[in-house]
């Protein structure tokens, strides 16, 4: 299957710095990239929706000046944390939409904000 | 509003046993996908089979299977001759409109943690 792969794997940073989360789709051009956001032991809650060359569309509740996501290119989205706190603390999940159904993730990123 | 409903937090399975892991869905689009993906403890999402909703027959992929009842909106997967790598985190997940469209994004239930017993 396709892969998408995400930078860094774990990062700690502290309160009031920003972080930025790379997510790269390796063998496919991704039109759409999605974040998602899961708290231990419990499902993925969609953030935002990330589409090539346009603004993030973002999900009722998520900040978008919290959360900034840029997806400059067809393999590549980001999304920063800014003035990270210790709640934005989570294991934070892209993931690439090709051509077909199907949805590629990537293998997350957790964070930690001390 | 789309809603995905799994009611097993947790079960345990004997190795080698068939399990099923339950999955509803509530949904007024006529055309949908369904998902379900298992998550190992490294965290990350493998993607194990899908469902269209007009899909005639009920998908298979090696062990696993879909047990697809169109009229009570349930899509249960059933993993045959279970192994003790299959011990993970199962959900299940819906995409309203399934294709190509960029806005079809993908919902999640709250999962079963399913453990295998050797």
């Amino acid at each position: 299957g396709a892969v998408v792969s995400q930078h860094p794997s774990r990062v700690i940073c502290k309160s009031g710095t920003s972080v930025k989360i790379e997510c790269r789709s390796l063998d496919f051009q991704a039109t759409t990239m999605f974040w998602y956001r899961q708290f231990p032991k419990k499902s993925l809650m969609l953030m935002a929706t990330s589409n090539e060359g346009s603004k993030a569309t973002y999900e009722q509740g998520v900040e978008k000046d919290k959360f900034l996501i840029n997806h400059a290119s067809l393999t590549l989205s980001t999304l920063t944390v800014t003035s990270a706190h210790p709640e934005d603390s989570s294991f934070y999940i892209c993931s690439a939409k090709g051509s077909s159904y199907e949805q590629y993730f990537g293998p997350g990123t957790r964070l930690t904000v001390t | 509003a789309q809603k995905i409903t799994q009611t097993q937090p947790g079960m345990f399975v004997q190795e080698k046993e068939a399990v099923t892991l339950d999955c509803t869905y509530d949904t007024s689009d006529p055309s949908y996908g369904l998902f379900w993906y298992k998550q190992p403890s490294s965290g990350e999402m493998i993607f194990l089979i899908y469902q269209g909703s007009y899909d005639q027959q009920n998908a298979t992929e090696g062990r696993y299977s879909l047990n697809f009842q169109k009229a009570r909106k349930s899509a249960n997967l059933v993993i045959s001759a279970s192994q003790l790598g299959d011990s993970a985190m199962y959900f299940c997940a819906m995409r309203p409109k399934p294709g190509y469209s960029s806005a079809s994004k993908i919902i999640f239930g709250s999962g079963t943690r399913l453990s295998i017993r050797p």
